[in-house]
């Protein structure tokens, strides 16, 4: 049973660009979160996509945004890239509609570099 | 807003209990984890307390609760070299969504 899968595994980026990072869940699950995680601190929660529609959102700009398809998979896309943005980026899948909902579990992340 | 706060480093000898405390601030808080991570790696799930319980014991890891102050602990028995890492604690923020709250984390070293 695969568990949560990220890809790219490391990307690097200039200022100004737009990244795409992908995720695929668990299996059996239907819900998937992103995260950020600035070297040294602890992941901050980005949004959360359920039913391909963004459930809750945290305090990230507008340059941060989200899909989900069908199969539940999802992509978080950011544009206008800043040096800031440089961090782990961390998917996390649950299910919504078993009784595991409020178990969140991590993929090994994408770390981006932004120069 | 909702925080998390930890203490930021742990060193403990081989065979010793390791302590790694946590206060939250969210006291609407239904459920409390903690989460493991090794460097270059994603967070790894060790366990998870609901609300309603003071303690919950997994193998090696004993997690108590105190709601009244707000604080939770883990406590790793005759900890090995290989739990050396960094230690998450979170907190569940359900709003419309169930976003995870998260600690800085603690580096826990653990020398031979």
């Amino acid at each position: 049973d695969a568990g949560v899968t990220q890809s790219p595994t490391h990307l690097i980026k200039t200022r100004g660009q737009q990244v795409t990072l992908r995720c695929s869940p668990k299996s059996g699950h239907d819900t998937v979160s992103w995260y950020q995680q600035a070297l040294g601190q602890g992941p901050q929660f980005i949004f959360q996509y359920y039913e391909e529609e963004e459930r809750q959102r945290g305090n990230f700009p507008d340059r941060f945004s989200g899909h989900q398809f069908p199969n539940y998979s999802s992509e978080l896309n950011v544009n206008a890239l800043l040096l800031g943005d440089s961090a782990l980026y961390l998917c996390a899948s649950s299910s919504a509609t078993s009784g595991d909902w409020e178990t969140q579990y991590f993929g090994p992340g994408t770390r981006l570099l932004v120069l | 807003g909702e925080d998390v706060e930890q203490s930021l480093f742990l060193s403990v000898r081989e065979g010793d209990s390791s302590v790694i405390n946590c206060t939250y601030t969210d006291s609407s808080s239904t459920y409390l984890y903690w989460y493991k991570q090794e460097p270059g790696a994603g967070l790894q799930l060790l366990t998870y307390i609901f609300s309603n319980m003071d303690m919950k014991q997994d193998q090696r890891l004993t997690v108590l609760l105190n709601k009244k102050d707000k604080h939770l602990s883990l406590r790793i028995a005759d900890t090995q070299t290989g739990d050396s890492a960094i230690y998450f604690c979170a907190s569940l923020y359900k709003q419309a969504g169930t976003a995870l709250i998260f600690g800085k984390g603690t580096t826990l070293s653990v020398s031979s």
